[in-house]
């Protein structure tokens, strides 16, 4: 069974802190990785994907990827309140479906 | 990005009785996936639909209950058939190109109750 898994959280930052969001996967041939954002009540929003080991950067938002230790993670630099959110790690294998982790609970405290 | 519509947004249903989701793509895509997510809970895939073929199942999921079309590469829809109280869920149907690395993009849900 593919397994994505991630801390439920929640995790408290104050704002302009770095908020560091962790996801582990088990399936070796996933391929592609993404990281969304979901507000209470409202459908996932794409922010970052990554496909090859290393990091990679857009805007404040860093995901790093180590393929050999089935890791992902998404940095958040300078947090803003409005990045309170629940963000997924999602995971595609030799397919095109993703599987979503549980998701992790970001609240940034003014 | 590819602009995904999806409707009803939400609906309230008797059980027993079956709704059909609709889900628009702005542009053709190869694949469409539907989703569901109960209450707190993350994502877990029902389908992938392909044009032109049958829909595929993820386990636990069967196509009598929730039977998909696929008529072309701009349009899908869900039927959640004969539901009852366990159904209430969110349903997001999602899109991408089925090429290498590309990104998936999701509808705005519809949040589905069932009394």
């Amino acid at each position: 069974q593919k397994e994505v898994e991630q801390n439920s959280g929640p995790l408290s930052v104050p704002e302009g802190a770095i908020a560091s969001l962790n996801c582990t996967y088990s399936d070796r041939v996933s391929q592609s990785f993404f990281w969304y954002r979901q507000y209470s009540g409202k459908s996932p929003e794409l922010i970052m994907s990554i496909y090859s080991n290393g990091d990679k950067e857009d805007g404040r938002f860093t995901a790093q990827l180590n393929k050999a230790s089935q890791y992902v993670s998404l940095l958040i630099r300078d947090s803003q309140p409005s990045d309170s959110a629940t963000y997924l790690c999602a995971v595609a294998g030799s397919g095109y479906a993703l599987n979503f982790g549980k998701g992790t609970s970001l609240l940034v405290t003014p | 990005s590819a602009v995904i519509s999806q409707k009803p947004s939400r609906d309230i249903c008797q059980r027993g009785t079956s709704l059909t989701i609709q889900c628009q793509v702005d542009s053709q895509v190869t694949m469409m996936f539907w989703y569901r997510q109960q209450p707190g809970q993350s994502l877990t895939l029902i389908a992938t639909a392909n044009q032109g073929s049958e829909a595929t199942y993820e386990s636990g999921f069967v196509i009598d209950k929730f039977p998909i079309s696929r008529p072309n590469l701009t349009f899908s829809t869900l039927t959640v058939s004969n539901m009852s109280p366990e159904d209430s869920s969110i349903y997001l149907c999602s899109a991408d190109a089925g090429l290498m690395n590309t990104e998936a993009f999701f509808g705005q849900g519809t949040r589905l109750t069932v009394v």
